[in-house]
């Protein structure tokens, strides 16, 4: 079970240019999430999405598209890299919502990308 | 402005005693907490969570205390290990009724270190 799996894992990019970050679920979860984590920033939510099919801005969406076309796979692009937008990004997913979490289920984590734009 | 502070971006505590990792949130409407703990090189884990109708919850060695007139969480470990070193998120909940969605603000972190 390889749970929640980002590709790719490092990635440079230059000012302007254009590419797509995967992720890829297998626990079935209908929530897929996208965060960006910053150094004294936490995890900010760029783009959510509730099912296949559907998806929402979170705080932080200026820069980012996302698609969700299967249930298993949540896409995050960035049309037009800027230097702003270097940072380490983690897809997430879980089951309906966190009020699930009472039951024991949560959000669970990819292991990150790191992406730097010069 | 964070919604979720973890003022102590650090904290070092000797291997046997008690790490204290402090949350502090601005709206009163938030009705879940969550504390996720994240290693170097890969994604936040899920620790512990507490609903705002408890002001205590336990899971083994770790104890989260919510301070609801305080705006007030923390985190304790006891005794704490070396493998507890890493950095620790507070989150927090708010259930957005139109979409059913629990939108989560997360802190900063606090990173903590556990010495041998």
């Amino acid at each position: 079970n390889a749970g929640v799996t980002q590709t790719p894992k490092f990635r440079v990019l230059k000012t302007g240019q254009s590419m797509t970050l995967l992720c890829a679920q297998d626990m079935n979860h209908e929530y897929m999430y996208w965060y960006r984590q910053d150094p004294g920033m936490g995890l900010r939510l760029i783009h959510y999405s509730v099912g296949e099919g559907t998806t929402a801005k979170g705080e932080v969406p200026d820069g980012y598209n996302v698609s969700r076309l299967k249930k298993q796979n949540f896409l995050l692009g960035l049309e037009s890299a800027a230097p702003s937008q270097t940072s380490v990004y983690f897809c997430a997913s879980s089951y309906r919502g966190l009020r699930k979490v009472l039951n024991g289920n949560t959000i669970y984590f990819g292991e990150g990308s790191w992406l730097t734009v010069v | 402005d964070q919604q979720v502070k973890q003022n102590s971006p650090s904290l070092s505590v000797q291997e046997g005693r008690i790490s204290i990792l402090n949350c502090d949130y601005t709206n009163s409407m938030f009705d879940y907490f969550l504390w996720y703990k994240k290693y170097p090189a890969e994604g936040p884990t899920f620790l512990i969570s507490i609903s705002s109708i408890k002001d205590k919850n336990e899971d083994g060695r770790f104890t989260v205390f919510l301070n609801k007139s305080a705006k007030h969480l923390s985190l304790h470990i006891v005794p704490s290990q070396p493998g507890d070193s890493a950095v620790y998120f507070c989150a927090a909940s708010l259930l957005k009724m139109k979409t059913s969605y629990d939108k989560v603000i997360f802190g900063p972190g606090t990173s903590l270190s556990v010495i041998p």
